[in-house]
């Protein structure tokens, strides 16, 4: 596709269980990024990549919170022990190059809640 | 932290310019200023950007001050659809990165009136 590709796009979990959102970016994008919003806040940055590195992880939650980027395109991010505070809309965003005179596009998101 | 300030909420009737402010008075030399929009259950988008310069695109003008240290989102015909809320960001590179991260205020919320 075109765009941002985001799945699942819904996702309820019980609590203490891990789950993995998946993001597959704009084909050749280098930077990617990862976002959560929970009901009526704005977007709360949690890490983003240049290619399959992490070089800002501090927006991060908890050491629950971990995510990768392999081959420079698919990322995934995976919550464990889930608890109900976890509960958002997760999005990602992916932009063409390195340096900030471009502009990123974001997915449709994944709507997590956790019962 | 954003770092920019925006008003929470503007109003504006429909067919009538709307200008959004945002002050980012610690910006430094090499700072962007983004704008992107979220309308309503929806992830956001990109309206523009800029960096010294006024900017024009189809969606929207963008008018930076001449200290750099505030900015002027201008949309120039305002419709329903234009409803949604608007995020002034400073893109910042963090220690040890190349690439600017986009880091998300709270936003204006535009409500349009027919």
């Amino acid at each position: 596709g075109a765009g941002v590709s985001q799945s699942p796009s819904n996702k309820v979990t019980e609590k203490g269980k891990d789950v993995e959102l998946r993001c597959d970016p704009i084909s050749g994008h280098t930077a990617l990024y990862w976002y959560r919003q929970s009901l009526g806040q704005g977007l709360e940055f949690l890490i983003y990549f240049q290619g399959n590195s992490a070089p800002d992880k501090s927006g991060l939650p908890s050491d629950r919170f971990s995510a990768e980027r392999t081959g420079g395109s698919v990322s995934t991010l995976t919550i464990q022990r889930t608890q109900q505070e976890d509960s958002a809309v997760y999005l990602c965003a992916s932009s063409s190059q390195f340096g900030m005179n471009t502009e990123a596009f974001f997915g449709q998101g994944t709507r997590l809640t956790v019962v | 932290d954003a770092k920019t300030t925006q008003p929470n909420s503007m109003e504006s009737n429909e067919e009538e310019p709307v200008h959004l402010p945002c002050n980012h008075s610690t910006i430094s030399g090499t700072d962007y200023i983004h704008w992107y929009r979220q309308l309503p259950s929806q992830g956001p988008e990109y309206v523009i950007h800029g960096l010294t310069s006024n900017v024009n695109n189809r969606m929207a003008s963008l008018a930076i001050a001449e200290d750099r240290k505030s900015s002027t989102l201008i949309l120039h015909r305002a419709t329903l659809r234009d409803a949604a809320v608007y995020y002034c960001i400073r893109t910042t590179i963090p220690y040890g990165g190349s690439q600017g991260n986009l880091i998300f205020g709270k936003g204006t919320k535009l409500s349009v009136k027919p």
